[in-house]
């Protein structure tokens, strides 16, 4: 299986402030042949299913405020909240789609400080 | 627009089986390159991803749980349903299915809103 790790388990901005998660696969998730990162990003807010923000690594779902972005390739990759604001907070995960099983990084927290 | 929703007992005993359905509308699992996924989160845990079906009928399944798991479609029905056998408590978890995104994309673009199966004697 591909593992995937994500940093920090939990963080803590201040409104208006960066928000940064990173997530390590353990094996490339980068298809050469057509030159893109099989990772996804979701926003899972309390008693509510995952959403999708971000596909292809930095391809925004519709529809998603553009203070999110995704950046990274191969096996490290990085979800960034430029000015976090209060509907933000929720757990974040990573998943990768490369191989099966497609897996999910284990979340990070995103609280208000 | 495009809807699922799971169904099935929220609560099993040890050893028994689990069958859950999702049904879903505005999408047809017989068009080329659609698909439909099973994932779990126990309480307070992080998503696990279970199993896959797609429009061609080819199938991928989680290895730690394949012996236990089967996922079939019924285009006619819109509905894919997913059987776990010889449950246990550890798989107390809410059970969402969801749609691929688009074909050659395994990320899941709409989920259902869950179902909460607790295994418990």
């Amino acid at each position: 299986d591909t593992v995937m790790t994500q940093s920090p388990d939990s963080l803590a901005v201040s409104l208006g402030e960066r928000a940064t998660i990173n997530c390590k696969s353990s094996q490339s998730v980068l298809t050469s042949s057509y030159n893109k990162n099989y990772l996804a990003w979701y926003q899972q807010k309390a008693g509510q299913p995952p959403k999708l923000l971000i596909y292809w690594a930095s391809t925004r779902e519709s529809g998603v405020p553009d203070r999110f972005s995704g950046s990274g390739s191969g096996t490290d990759f990085t979800l960034t909240i430029s000015s976090l604001q209060a509907e933000d907070v929720a757990v974040y995960y990573c998943q990768q789609y490369y191989s099966t099983p497609r897996t999910f990084g284990g979340g990070t927290k995103v609280e208000i400080k | 627009q495009i809807t699922l929703k799971e169904s099935g007992p929220t609560l099993v005993k040890p050893t028994q089986t689990l069958t859950l359905t999702c049904t879903f509308s505005g999408f047809s699992l017989s068009t080329s390159g659609v698909g439909v996924g099973w994932i779990r989160q126990p309480p307070g845990k992080a998503l696990e991803w279970l199993a896959f079906i797609y429009w061609d009928d080819d199938k991928r399944y989680s290895p730690s749980l394949k012996s236990r798991l089967t996922i079939t479609k019924d285009t006619s029905k819109n509905q894919v349903v997913l059987t776990m056998t010889n449950m246990d408590p550890v798989d107390t978890a809410t059970y969402y299915c969801a749609h691929r995104k688009e074909s050659g994309l395994d990320a899941f673009d709409i989920w259902g809103q869950g179902t909460l199966v607790t295994v418990s004697s």
